[in-house]
This record gives structure tokens, C-alpha cells and sequence, in this order.
């Protein structure tokens, strides 16, 4: 997963540009990653998810790469938005597991 | 999301209380999960509960102690808190598929 630190990765991105916010998983038999979105106070909101036989995904403004060769997932969020504001979490899991891994969030900040 | 509630929203104790933070839904579900989060880091799992009868260990369960009441009701316990034992807990749920879907969250204050 990520790396695990006190202090979040950060992107800063101009409204209205596209966002990439980028993910490294460990576990070489993961076959199922998810993207959640934590706004400020909530908790954590399902935004997207893949399975290991696909290498894209794409839903409402956002799409989900994957690619396994690296071990590298990415979310892609199109025309940013203030609404967008939130820390991104990544999250994998594989079929023998009964729990899913989440990575430390990178803090994803909107400049007007 | 409204289908998972916790109570309470934020609670402040004394080291050495007994504390219990709840968690209901109304989304049908059998899996049941509670989970930490500290600042700067990403959840961690405490304990999990595929059905009524059935209670797992996550990966930071020492010093916690959970009950599920019913298919829609997960507790869980704090039996004598702990200043490290400061943090937001999150319960969540998921049905057949592997999506969890996350309460509100409750913030803990132990001092």
C-alpha cells in the first residue's frame, strides 16, 4: 500500500484542471482495489472500484487505472471541482482474504 | 451515509473508563466491521463480524471487545480506555460483494 507517514501526501490542483492521484499496492495476488473519497468530518465514501481482469474503469468524472504489472493503481478525476476537496484512499484486497488493506490517503486541495 | 449511524458523534473520557461506541444500519447487511483512524494514517481494522454469530480479530484488537447484537447492530467496547486509544472509529458494512460502505464516524478523546 502506501506509505505510512504522519503527514499525508498532498496534490494541489487549479479547478477545473484534471487530477491524478496515484497509488502503490504490495500484495501481488490483490484482485480487487477501490477508491474512497473522505471529506472533511464523514467518513469514507465508495467512489470506484476495479478487479485485477480489467486494466481501466470509468465512472462520472472519474477513472480508475490499473496497472498490475507495477502494482500501480491511479484515479483520475476530470474538470476538478471544490466538491472534489478530500483526502483519496486507495484500498485492495485479495480472494483469500477476508479483509480489505487501505492505504494512508493523499490529500487532494482545489486552487480557485 | 445515512444507512450506517454511529452514536455517539464524539465523546470525551477519562483514562480507565469504560466506554461503548455503536453502530446500526438499515442496509440489509451481514458484514460488519469496525475500524481506527489516526491522524495521517489510514484505517486500520479492529474487529470484524461476517453474521450474528461470527467475531474476528483485525489487526489492532487488543485492548477492544465487541458484541453483535443483531444483524444490524455492531458494538464496540473500550473496557478501561487509554490516551493512545485518542482517535476517530469507524464502523462499516458490506453485503456479498467486497464494497464497504462507512458510517459517519465517532471521535474518541481519551485523557
Amino acid at each position: 500500500g502506501e506509505s505510512v507517514g504522519l503527514h499525508l501526501p498532498t496534490l494541489s490542483v487549479q479547478e477545473g484542471d484534471n487530477s491524478i492521484i496515484n497509488c502503490a499496492y504490495s500484495n501481488s495476488a490483490s484482485d480487487y482495489f477501490i477508491w474512497y473519497k473522505q471529506e472533511s468530518g464523514k467518513g469514507p465514501q465508495f467512489i470506484i472500484d476495479i478487479r485485477s481482469n480489467m486494466d481501466k474503469r470509468q465512472g462520472q468524472r472519474v477513472t480508475v487505472l490499473l496497472n498490475k504489472t507495477v502494482k500501480h493503481l491511479s484515479l483520475q478525476i476530470a474538470a476538478t471541482q471544490p466538491g472534489d476537496s478530500a483526502v483519496y484512499f486507495c484500498a485492495e484486497k485479495d480472494s483469500s482474504a477476508s479483509k480489505i488493506i487501505f492505504g494512508s490517503g493523499t490529500r487532494l486541495s482545489i486552487r480557485p | 451515509d445515512a444507512d450506517v449511524t454511529q452514536t455517539p458523534r464524539n465523546r470525551i473520557t477519562k483514562t480507565g473508563k469504560r466506554i461503548m461506541l455503536e453502530c446500526s444500519q438499515t442496509k440489509g447487511h451481514d458484514r460488519m466491521y469496525w475500524y481506527r483512524q489516526d491522524p495521517g494514517l489510514g484505517l486500520r481494522l479492529i474487529y470484524y463480524s461476517f453474521d450474528v454469530k461470527d467475531i474476528n480479530k483485525g489487526e489492532i484488537s487488543d485492548g477492544y471487545s465487541v458484541s453483535r447484537q443483531a444483524q444490524a447492530k455492531f458494538s464496540l467496547s473500550l473496557e478501561s480506555a487509554i490516551p493512545n486509544q485518542t482517535a476517530l472509529y469507524f464502523c462499516a458494512t458490506s453485503g456479498q460483494g467486497d464494497t464497504q460502505y462507512f458510517g459517519p464516524g465517532t471521535r474518541l478523546t481519551v485523557l
